[in-house]
């Protein structure tokens, strides 16, 4: 069982250019979200999925596209990167009965992004 | 907007010392609290979570409190360790949305 796991862990890119950021978990959570997180700042929402072929926006998505295949991956698209992506993103994710009940909400280890 | 203020943004504690974070919230209706403990480089690891009628829930050397009526929660560490030494992350979720809601974290530091 590995839980959440994010690639890469770092990552450089060049202005304009594009990447994925990959997220599986292996939990069969409905619920997966991605986050960044920036000096002095709590975790933003980026977009959030609740089950496979349904996606939302979070309170931060312009810059950022995703897709909801299956349930088990969640990743996130940088169309064009701009030195305002540099951040740290983390992925996690729960079962959706869950997220307001006991149950933990389980995050990857992070990518650490720069976009120079 | 649902918001979620902690403080101090950061202390400095020495290694057996006791200390208090504090986490105000504008979150509602409100669903659960939970604090989050996030080391350098890693991300958060849940270490308690607490619904509407919970006042106090413990987790070995931290004990976190809630008080629903003033929309105000701390969370107590106990004779403080080197390894204690993370961010601390207060986070809020409304029982109408799927969203949560992050504190900025507060940074402890524990010196021996």
């Amino acid at each position: 069982n590995a839980g959440v796991t994010q690639t890469p862990k770092f990552q450089v890119l060049k202005t304009g250019q594009s990447m994925t950021l990959q997220c599986a978990q292996d939990m069969n959570h409905e619920y997966m979200s991605w986050y960044r997180q920036d000096p002095g700042m709590g975790l933003r929402l980026i977009h959030y999925s609740v089950g496979a072929g349904i996606t939302d926006q979070g309170e931060v998505p312009n810059g950022y596209n995703v897709s909801r295949s299956t349930t088990e991956d969640f990743p996130l698209r940088l169309l064009s990167a701009a030195p305002s992506q540099t951040s740290v993103y983390f992925c996690a994710s729960t079962e959706i009965g869950q997220l307001h009940g006991y149950y933990g909400y389980t995050f990857g280890s992070g990518t650490r992004l720069t976009v120079v | 907007k649902n918001q979620v203020e902690q403080s101090p943004q950061s202390l400095i504690i020495l290694e057996g010392k006791n200390c208090t974070l504090q986490c105000n919230y504008t979150v509602s209706p409100f669903s659960n609290l939970r604090w989050y403990k996030q080391d350098t480089g890693r991300g958060p690891v849940s270490l308690t979570i607490m619904t509407f009628s919970e006042n106090t829930k413990s987790n070995g050397r931290y004990t976190a409190t809630l008080d629903a009526d003033t929309k105000q929660s701390s969370l107590h560490i106990t004779a403080s360790q080197l390894s204690d030494s993370a961010s601390y992350i207060c986070v809020v979720i409304a029982s109408n949305d799927y969203k949560l809601s992050f504190g900025a974290g507060t940074t402890v530091t524990v010196r021996a």
